[in-house]
Order: C-alpha cells, then structure tokens, then sequence
C-alpha cells in the first residue's frame, strides 16, 4: 500500500543552522512521483519540487536541496544557512499512475527557525 | 501557474448551518480536488470535482453532507452541510492540469477557515 512517513513531527534550529527534512515513502509501482510542499504560518500550500522515480538526479534550488534515494525510498529535504522565513509546516506527498492524480500525504513536519 | 481564488477566507457559522464555499480559477483546467486540513493535522481528499457529471468522494466522504458543484473548468464549489464543530477546519481546493511528461503537482488555492460553533 502507499505511504508517505515524515517520522519528524517537529524540528527546532537556530537561525543559520543547515537542517534536513525526512520523508519516507512505500509504493508498490515502478513509476511514481513525489512532492514537497511548505505550508507557511499564512495556511496557504506552497508547491516546491516535484521528482519522477525515474530520475534520481539531486535537486539544488538556492539554499533548498533534495536527496531522492530509490534504494532507500526516501526523499529528504535539506533547507542550508535556514532563515526565520523558513519557518512552516513541510509535507511530503506520493502520487502513483493510475490514481487519478490523487496525492497520498505524509503527516508534516513543523520547522521552527529562531532568530 | 494558474491563480486559484478562494471566497470565503474565513467564517464563523453556527452549527446545524451550511457554508458555500467557492474555488475559482483563472484557466481552464482538467482536475480539481477538494481538502479538508483539520487543526494540526495533514490534509484528507474529501472528493474529485469532475465538470458535468457529479464529483468522486473518498472514502469517509458523502455528498450529502459535501455537495459539489462543477459547472465548467474554471469554477467549483463545496457546501459543508448541517454543519457541526467537527467541521472546523480548513477547506482547500486544488488543480491539477494536463501536461507532458506525465503526472503535474497540484496547486492550491488559498483555502478557507471555517470555525463552527
């Protein structure tokens, strides 16, 4: 069955401080797609990145960056030099053909970021 | 990427009464879905807004208690029913378009948070 676990249910860094975001996700298809999404204070969903199965290539986009492991079935997220506006709740999402485009969602993880 | 609205932002209601809320899009798109994120919580798909036929409910879901309307592909709407203070939550829409290379994410509108007394 599909499943997306963020086993971090909140993490707490000081300003500056590199921090790295766990997702571990089960499916049985070869082809699927996973996501992230940021859901700051304001409650609106904020799309980041979205990776096939079939490209295990890492992602850099600024200070975010993501480590897709198949062999591991994870899809961490690493926020560098993290800033007060980092702060939100962080989801990480499966989606699989055939579905409908139905997204299966990991439970967040809240990221606090002090000054 | 498509702009999502969303009205209301906000309401207050009291229990046993409904809520209309709208989702409007500004282009043409395939998929719309509809979420309920309760306090705390990650968000649960209550249906699939389908134009021109009657929209997918997930499991837990009826439409009774959530109708749903899709009139074209740029304008939906879901009704809370009968509401009651386990509704209090926040409602979202999403798109999902057409495109290459398979599946797309899906964007979300603004959402709307209900508080039920």
């Amino acid at each position: 069955a599909q499943k997306v676990t963020q086993a971090q249910t909140e993490i707490s860094v000081v300003e500056k401080e590199d921090v790295t975001l766990d997702c571990v996700y089960e499916t049985r298809d070869t082809t699927y797609y996973l996501f992230w999404y940021k859901q700051p204070p304001s409650g609106e969903l904020v799309f980041l990145i979205r990776r096939n199965s079939f490209d295990e290539q890492n992602e850099i986009s600024g200070r975010y960056s993501w480590n897709f492991q198949k062999s591991t079935s994870s899809f961490n997220f690493t926020i560098t030099a993290s800033q007060v506006v980092d702060s939100a709740v962080y989801f990480c999402a499966l989606s699989e053909p055939g579905s409908n485009y139905q997204l299966i969602w990991g439970a967040g993880t809240k990221l606090i970021i002090k000054p | 990427s498509a702009v999502i609205s969303q009205k209301p932002s906000r309401d207050i209601c009291q229990r046993g009464t409904s809520l209309t809320i709208q989702c409007q899009v500004d282009s043409q798109v395939t998929m719309m879905f509809w979420y309920r994120q309760q306090p705390g919580q990650s968000l649960t798909l209550i249906a699939t807004a389908n134009q021109g036929s009657e929209a997918t409910y997930e499991s837990g879901f009826v439409i009774d208690k959530f109708p749903i309307s899709r009139p074209n592909l740029t304008f939906s709407t879901l009704t809370v029913s009968n509401m009651s203070p386990e509704d209090s939550s926040i409602y979202l829409c999403s798109l999902s378009g057409t495109g290459t290379g398979g599946y797309n994410e899906q964007f979300f509108g603004p959402g709307t948070r209900l508080t039920v007394l």
